[in-house]
């Protein structure tokens, strides 16, 4: 079955630091992978996405993501943290199934940025 | 450009009371889902939708009904509140045909039942 493992429930940086957060899905396939943010309140925003072709992956607000195929990685990451990046963020995946695509999401990762 | 509208945003129900919650999106979006999402646990599928008139059940359905009367609409049915229904529900619609299938979201609506 697919499932999104995101092993860090929180995480806290102070701002200007590096940031990695951890992905990893299991699927037969390469699926579909998605990272999605949410700021209180709010919907999901989607930051990036992946099927093929360049493993590392730009998306917005200065985030990128590397897909492993040989880790079940799809890690997101960000140079430098700014304030405004402290929200939860949801790792998903998605398959093609039953006429539709079904999207699984992990447990999601709250980041708390320092000043 | 609205995107997905989830109406209302917030709501208070009584257990046993019964509410609809209204999903619209106007991007011409074959495919739309409800989600809920609880403390710790991400959001799980409750029903889906590939077309006009079409549901299926997700991961989460039971205590819940849905229609899609009209592509741009899907309702979210409660017909006797729980409190184990307290969470707040996504809608969210997909194209049809896109090379990687973006999910676009709705603001949510925050359901508490007491």
């Amino acid at each position: 079955a697919q499932s999104v493992t995101q092993p860090d429930i929180h995480i806290t940086v102070s701002e200007g630091a590096s940031l990695e957060l951890r992905c990893n899905y299991s699927y037969g396939a390469t699926p579909y992978l998605f990272w999605y943010v949410q700021s209180p309140g709010q919907g999901l925003q989607l930051l990036l996405k992946y099927f093929s072709g360049d493993t590392l992956v730009q998306g917005i607000k200065g985030f990128e993501a590397e897909f492993k195929r040989s880790q079940s990685s799809f890690n997101l990451r960000k140079p430098s943290v700014h304030w405004s990046d402290a929200a939860e963020y949801f790792c998903a995946s998605s398959s093609r199934g039953s006429g539709t695509y079904k999207y699984i999401f992990g447990t999601g990762t709250r980041l708390k940025v320092l000043a | 450009n609205a995107g997905v509208t989830q109406t209302p945003k917030f709501r208070v129900l009584k257990t046993g009371q019964s509410m609809t919650l209204l999903c619209a999106q106007d991007m011409n979006h074959e495919y739309m889902y409800w989600y809920r999402q609880d403390p710790g646990m991400g959001l799980r599928l409750i029903h889906y939708s590939v077309g006009e008139g079409t549901t299926a059940k997700g991961e989460v359905p039971d205590g819940y009904n849905v229609s899609r009367l009209k592509k741009q609409n899907f309702l979210l049915g409660l017909e006797s509140a729980a409190p184990s229904q307290t969470s707040v529900y996504f809608c969210a619609s997909t194209p049809r045909g896109q090379s990687v299938p973006e999910a676009f979201f709705g603001q949510g609506t925050r359901l508490t039942v007491v």
